[in-house]
């Protein structure tokens, strides 16, 4: 049962500390996106990639907040330094998104990490 | 500037009767549509998708209606269980063409519904 993982699960830090979210894609996807899911904005795009190579990151803070895919079974979302307003759930989503065929826009998510910036 | 709008925060509906869940988009150069389930402390999970070509899509006991000229969708439940409790998110994608060839996968999320179905 192919799944998308995230760590950790939880995560709790103080003001100003550097936070990293990890996340592994299914195994054969091409396509990973990561979102921040508030009660006012329901679930944002912050960035997305595809075959490792970032396709859009217009939706982060740009001064503090990096998405990286050192390889294609690791996808990172780091903030730094973190901020109160930080406060969310992360998700990682994975998709096998092919050129030219419409209707492969399904994403498969993780479970999230609950992250709390005090 | 939100392009995809759930105006139900939430819905209430009796075991055994239909839910409707309905979602606006206002973006005309969407060309297919998702609706996810997210049970509490989960990630959400793709339950059912239409393409801009279709204006109708069942499967089971959902089904998923879409009216392009009122850039409007909706998701039934029919009967609904209890299990169908949960917070349900429409999406919408469109396709970019450029030099590099034709480019799929970014969603845009609604808000999302606050679906509880009461035995």
């Amino acid at each position: 049962d192919a799944r998308v993982t995230q760590t950790p699960r939880d995560k709790v830090t103080e003001m100003g500390q550097e936070v990293t979210m990890r996340c592994q894609p299914i195994l054969g996807h091409n396509t990973v996106f990561w979102y921040r899911q508030t009660m006012m904005q329901g679930l944002e795009l912050l960035a997305y990639f595809r075959n490792r190579a970032p396709l859009d990151d217009s939706g982060m803070p740009k001064d503090r907040f990096s998405a990286e895919m050192p390889d294609a079974t690791l996808a990172t979302l780091k903030i730094q330094p973190s901020e109160p307003r930080d406060s969310a759930v992360y998700f990682c989503a994975s998709g096998l998104a092919a050129s030219q065929v419409v209707g492969t826009d399904t994403q498969y998510f993780g479970p999230g990490t609950r992250l709390t910036v005090l | 500037d939100q392009q995809v709008k759930q105006n139900s925060p939430s819905l209430s509906v009796q075991e055994g009767r239909i839910s409707i869940l309905n979602c606006d988009y206002t973006n005309s150069m969407f060309d297919y549509f998702l609706w996810y389930k997210k049970y509490p402390a989960e990630g959400p999970t793709f339950l059912i998708s239409i393409s801009s070509i279709k204006d109708k899509n069942e499967d089971g006991r959902f089904t998923v209606f879409l009216n392009k000229s009122a850039k409007h969708l909706s998701l039934h439940i029919v009967p609904s269980q209890p299990g169908d409790s949960a917070v349900y998110f429409c999406a919408a994608s469109e396709s970019h063409t450029n030099a590099g060839g034709t480019s799929y996968g970014k969603l845009t999320f609604g808000q999302g519904t606050i679906l509880t179905v009461h035995p």
